[in-house]
């Protein structure tokens, strides 16, 4: 069954330290990879993609994923948070122009 | 930059109404799509939408639900008769089509039956 894991519901860090979310997948062919995120009452904003060619990727606001086609993972990293970067972020996974299936999120808090 | 809007933010509604939710996508686009989370669990795929067709649906998308594209610019959801376990965050989202895949979300709209 197609699926993405993301198996921290809830992290905190602290201001400047470096993050890294994780997401694993199941998918039967090579999907396009995803990561969005989402601030309170707001939508879903891309953060980054994964098609094809370099697996590691830069998205904005500073953020990089990497993908792993041996480990079926896409982990999202920052080298230095930020306490504007609290939200939920959420990892997608689907074929060419087609649905997403979303992984449960990960809500990151900010100590300062 | 375009953006993807949806009307109203919120809406409040009793069971067994009909509820409209519009969605204007990215000008250029042509493909469509509604989502939907339900409180605390994961987005969820509904329907997608091109070409004035119902292109995917998933189990979700029963004959309560129905999707147009009425005139250039907006693209509704409708729920005919709503249930309390519709009460969720619709999300809409656009795609221009290839060779550009990515899907741009709307800010959603939160459905609270009551």
């Amino acid at each position: 069954a197609q699926s993405v894991t993301q198996p921290d519901i809830h992290i905190t860090v602290s201001e400047g330290a470096s993050l890294e979310l994780r997401c694993n997948y199941s998918y039967g062919a090579t999907p396009y990879l995803f990561w969005y995120v989402q601030s309170p009452g707001q939508g879903l904003q891309l953060l980054l993609k994964y098609f094809s060619g370099d697996t590691l990727v830069q998205g904005i606001k500073g953020f990089e994923a990497e993908f792993k086609r041996s480990q079926s993972s896409f982990n999202l990293r920052k080298p230095s948070v930020h306490w504007s970067d609290a939200a939920e972020y959420f990892c997608a996974v689907g074929p060419q122009g087609g649905k997403l299936i979303f992984g449960q999120g990960t809500e990151l808090s900010v100590k300062p | 930059e375009p953006e993807v809007t949806q009307t109203p933010s919120h809406q409040v509604t009793q069971m067994g109404q009909e509820v409209i939710l519009r969605c204007v996508p990215i000008s250029n686009h042509l493909y469509f799509y509604w989502y939907r989370q339900i409180l605390g669990q994961k987005v969820e795929f509904l329907v997608s939408f091109y070409n004035n067709e119902i292109s995917e649906k998933s189990e979700i998308f029963d004959d309560q639900f129905s999707v147009e594209r009425p005139d250039g610019s907006n693209f509704t959801l409708k729920i005919r008769s709503t249930k309390l376990e519709d009460s969720a965050m619709y999300f809409c989202a656009s795609r221009a089509g290839p060779p550009q895949e990515t899907q741009y979300f709307g800010p959603g709209t939160r459905l609270l039956v009551l």
